[in-house]
């Protein structure tokens, strides 16, 4: 079955405690991003990445970081999370970079920092 | 800068009867594609209608229809025959120049009533 994947699904932490959501793609897909989801403003993108090792800022990138040296993985990394980090997080990819081709969404990480 | 704007927070409507969720975009770009996703109350984000702006036909899938007034830039979702599983918060998107990247209105919450 295509799909993407996160884990975890649910996380609760606290301030400082550097943590990493995974997500992986089945599909091949050369391009993935990272967007948060907070009430009244829609998803917003962190991070993107074309290809493997080539990745690059989006809207809101302060405060993450992400990797993309395999092909199918990408993870959000939060070296030292804070709590307006709290958040709803989708990884997301597609095959096409043109936006023209449905981007499918992982299941989501509810991130908690106390 | 492009925007998404989604000016109605909530909406209810009668089970089997239509419902028009608006959608206004502001590009410069003359290539551009519009998305609309449901997300229900579990989280997960799923496609419903692309609407290519080169695309003369307003796009339809099964009960959603896209109707796209290109001068007007809106790309407002119809959903006929509203069902109690529509119940859910609808998003408008646009791409953004390729690379994975949509912007997202803030959303629609939808209900429907018995």
């Amino acid at each position: 079955e295509a799909q993407v994947t996160q884990n975890p699904r649910y996380l609760i932490t606290v301030t400082g405690k550097k943590l990493t959501v995974t997500c992986s793609q089945n599909m091949n897909h050369e391009y993935m991003s990272w967007y948060r989801q907070d009430p009244g403003l829609g998803l917003r993108q962190i991070y993107y990445s074309m290809n493997v090792e080539v990745t690059d800022k989006g809207d809101v990138p302060e405060g993450y970081k992400v990797s993309r040296k395999e092909k199918r993985n990408f993870p959000l990394i939060l070296e030292s999370p804070s709590p307006n980090q709290t958040s709803l997080y989708f990884c997301a990819s597609s095959n096409d970079g043109t936006g023209y081709n449905e981007q499918f969404f992982g299941p989501g990480t509810r991130l908690t920092v106390l | 800068a492009q925007k998404i704007t989604q000016t109605q927070p909530g909406m209810f409507v009668q089970e089997k009867e239509a419902v028009t969720l608006d959608c206004t975009y502001d590009t410069s770009d003359q290539s551009y594609g519009l998305f609309w996703y449901k997300q229900p109350s579990s989280g997960e984000m799923i496609f419903l209608i692309y609407q290519g702006s080169y695309d003369e036909q307003n796009a339809t899938e099964g009960r959603y229809s896209l109707n796209f007034q290109k001068a007007r830039k809106s790309a407002n979702l119809v959903i006929s025959a509203s069902q109690l599983g529509d119940s859910a918060m609808y998003f408008c998107a646009m791409d953004n120049g390729g690379y994975n990247k949509l912007i997202f209105g803030a959303g629609t919450r939808l209900a429907v009533h018995p």
